[in-house]
């Protein structure tokens, strides 16, 4: 069976500082693999994914994640917060393509100035 | 450009009662999905239509059914309502171009059974 764990349900980080989201798969074969961010009251919106290929993924707004075989993670990085990234953030995986996602829980980013 | 299009933005029903979603999808995607997020959980998927035709399925009982129309425009019905149905139903449209599907999401009906 499929599952996505992200662990911390909740990160305070200050503006400008480093930040690393923790996403943890469990899956049959390498999946599709993405991050989403999610505004209040906003839709969904893609930040990166990763099918194959180069391990780490660069993304929009200045997000990146690495993908790691050995360790079923797919963390995502950003070098410097910005207050506008305060929002709740998911990890997804799919069997194929970009559709039928299973999410994980999600975890939300507060900024503090 | 519009985006995807949900309407209502919000909605109170009671339990026992039928509700119809609607979704329009960013012109020129053929392609509809629908997912289900109760609060502080993420999003759960319920179905895929591709040209009118049911693509995917999710884990959903059978009070949960869609369609799709011939202008790609989407609707989720939901019978029977229960108390668990309270969240938001996220429509998502997506194209293929050159093998890579691109997923598009709208802003949701937050749906709310009392």
């Amino acid at each position: 069976a499929q599952s996505v764990t992200q662990p911390d349900i909740h990160i305070t980080v200050s503006e400008g500082a480093s930040l690393e989201l923790r996403c943890n798969y469990s899956y049959g074969a390498t999946p599709y693999l993405f991050w989403y961010v999610q505004s209040p009251g906003q839709g969904l919106q893609l930040l990166l994914k990763y099918f194959s290929g180069d391990t780490l993924v660069q993304g929009i707004k200045g997000f990146e994640a690495e993908f790691k075989r050995s360790q079923s993670s797919f963390n995502l990085r950003k070098p410097s917060v910005h207050w506008s990234d305060a929002a709740e953030y998911f990890c997804a995986v799919a069997r194929t393509g970009a559709n039928n996602l299973f999410f994980g829980t999600g975890t939300r980013l507060t900024v503090i100035p | 450009d519009a985006g995807v299009t949900q309407s209502p933005t919000h909605l109170i029903k009671t339990r026992g009662q039928h509700v119809t979603l609607r979704c329009s999808p960013i012109s020129g995607h053929k392609s509809v999905s629908w997912y289900q997020q109760v609060l502080g959980q993420g999003p759960q998927f319920i179905f895929q239509y591709y040209e009118k035709e049911e693509r995917g399925r999710g884990n959903f009982p059978d009070r949960f059914s869609a369609r799709q129309f011939p202008n790609y425009s989407s609707e989720l019905n939901v019978n029977a309502l229960l108390l668990g149905d309270s969240a938001l139903y996220l429509c998502a449209s997506s194209v293929t171009t050159g093998g890579d599907e691109k997923l598009f999401f709208g802003s949701g009906t937050q749906l709310s059974v009392l």
